[in-house]
Formats: C-alpha cells, sequence, structure tokens
C-alpha cells in the first residue's frame, strides 16, 4: 500500500527554521518524482517545490525561493524540505505528494505536518 | 505563471442533482497536465480526475472531466451525499504547478 507520512511541523518564532520529512513505503520512491504542497488554515492548496527522482530537476514556487530548500535520501525512502527565514504567512499543512501516474498530477498524498510561525 | 479560476465559489445543490464545476486557465494548458481533487475537512486532496478527462483508481465513474480550449470542466451526474466537498483543479507548465482556488460544493 502506498504511504507517505511527514513529521517534523511545530511552532517556530518569525526567522527560524524547521525541517520536515516525508517517509516513502509502498512504492519505488526512488523513481519517483516528489513534491510539497502546502495549505494555509481555512485557504487553498498551493505548490511548494519539486524534486526529480535523481535529484536532476529541482522546482520552487516563488513564495518560496531561495528560503526553502527540497532534498531526498534514496536510501532512506525520505524526501525533506528544509524551510527557512519563516514568515507568518508561511503558516500552513505541508503536505508531501507523488505523481506515480505521470501526468502531473499528485495521486499519493501525506497527512499533512503543520507549521505554525508565530511570535 | 497560468492561473487557474475556478467557478462558482460555492455550489449548492441537493443529492440526486447534477453538479458542474468550471475551471479556466489564463493561457493554453495541456490537457495532458490537468487534474482535479477533492478534499474534505480534515484530509489531505484526493486525486479524482488527471489528464483532463481520466478518472484515477477506485473513483466512480460519476465523475467526468471535458474540456474546450482553456476551459476545464468537472462533473458529477448524480451526487451523492459523500461528494459534498472541496473540488480543486491544478495545472502543470514546464516548472511550474499550480491550483484553482477552489469550489465549495454544499448540501442545499
Amino acid at each position: 500500500q502506498f504511504q507517505l507520512v511527514e513529521s517534523g511541523g511545530g511552532v517556530v518564532q518569525p526567522g527560524g527554521s524547521l525541517r520536515l520529512s516525508c517517509a516513502a513505503s509502498g512504492f519505488a520512491f526512488s523513481s519517483s518524482g516528489m513534491h510539497w504542497v502546502r495549505q494555509a488554515p481555512g485557504k487553498g492548496l498551493e505548490w511548494v517545490a519539486h524534486l526529480r527522482s535523481d535529484g536532476t530537476f529541482i522546482y520552487y514556487a516563488d513564495s518560496v525561493k531561495g528560503r526553502f530548500t527540497i532534498s531526498r535520501d534514496n536510501f532512506k525512502n525520505t524526501l525533506y524540505v528544509q524551510v527557512n527565514s519563516l514568515r507568518v504567512e508561511d503558516t500552513a499543512v505541508y503536505y508531501c505528494a507523488t505523481d506515480l501516474i505521470g501526468f502531473g498530477a499528485f495521486d499519493i498524498w501525506g497527512q499533512g505536518a503543520m507549521v505554525i510561525v508565530s511570535s | 505563471e497560468v492561473v487557474l479560476t475556478q467557478s462558482p465559489g460555492t455550489l449548492s445543490l441537493s443529492p440526486g442533482e447534477r453538479a458542474t464545476l468550471s475551471c479556466r486557465a489564463s493561457q493554453s494548458v495541456s490537457s495532458n497536465y490537468l487534474a482535479w481533487y477533492q478534499q474534505k475537512p480534515g484530509q489531505a486532496p484526493r486525486l479524482l480526475i488527471y489528464g483532463t478527462s481520466n478518472r484515477a483508481t477506485g473513483i466512480p465513474d460519476r465523475f467526468s472531466g471535458s474540456w474546450s480550449g482553456t476551459d476545464f470542466t468537472l462533473t458529477i451526474s448524480r451526487l451523492e451525499p459523500e461528494d459534498f466537498a472541496v473540488y480543486y483543479c491544478q495545472q502543470h507548465t514546464g516548472s511550474s504547478y499550480t491550483f484553482g482556488q477552489g469550489t465549495k460544493l454544499e448540501i442545499k
């Protein structure tokens, strides 16, 4: 069964940092492109970042470029995002997701990790 | 960046009725890279439709997708109680992925 489990969320002060993790199981993680998508409280979905399976292509949303770093460990079947210089507006549930089906769609999602940026 | 505009913002219908949700792209989007999701409160989104008109695994055939030019449509032929949720469209072009702002489908 395909599964993604995020961890590492919490409360952090503005300007602070956090690293979120996403543990994958049930599919060929090392062959799968991975994404982070976030959702602010009561708001819609916002794509954050993408990392190709072999790490050769990395894309970021303009809103996080220069502050967030996506990475992966294919031996540990784990996706990461290092989030620095956090702002109040980064408060959101952060989901990891993958596109096993192709077509640029997110067919497997984790349950999400909450990040709250507050002083 | 491609902007997706969904309409209406809220759709009030009764079980058994037909729902038509729209998603308009600000510029050309490949039909291969347009998807629809359903999200219920406290849950992660669930993929319904990919490649504009292909149902994801396990999605009932009352859900269908279509398009004309830059206008994409999700149709639910006969609403079941479990279909009342928020729906998002999403596109992928080049190095970017964007979502629409969502349509809330509520029970009338």
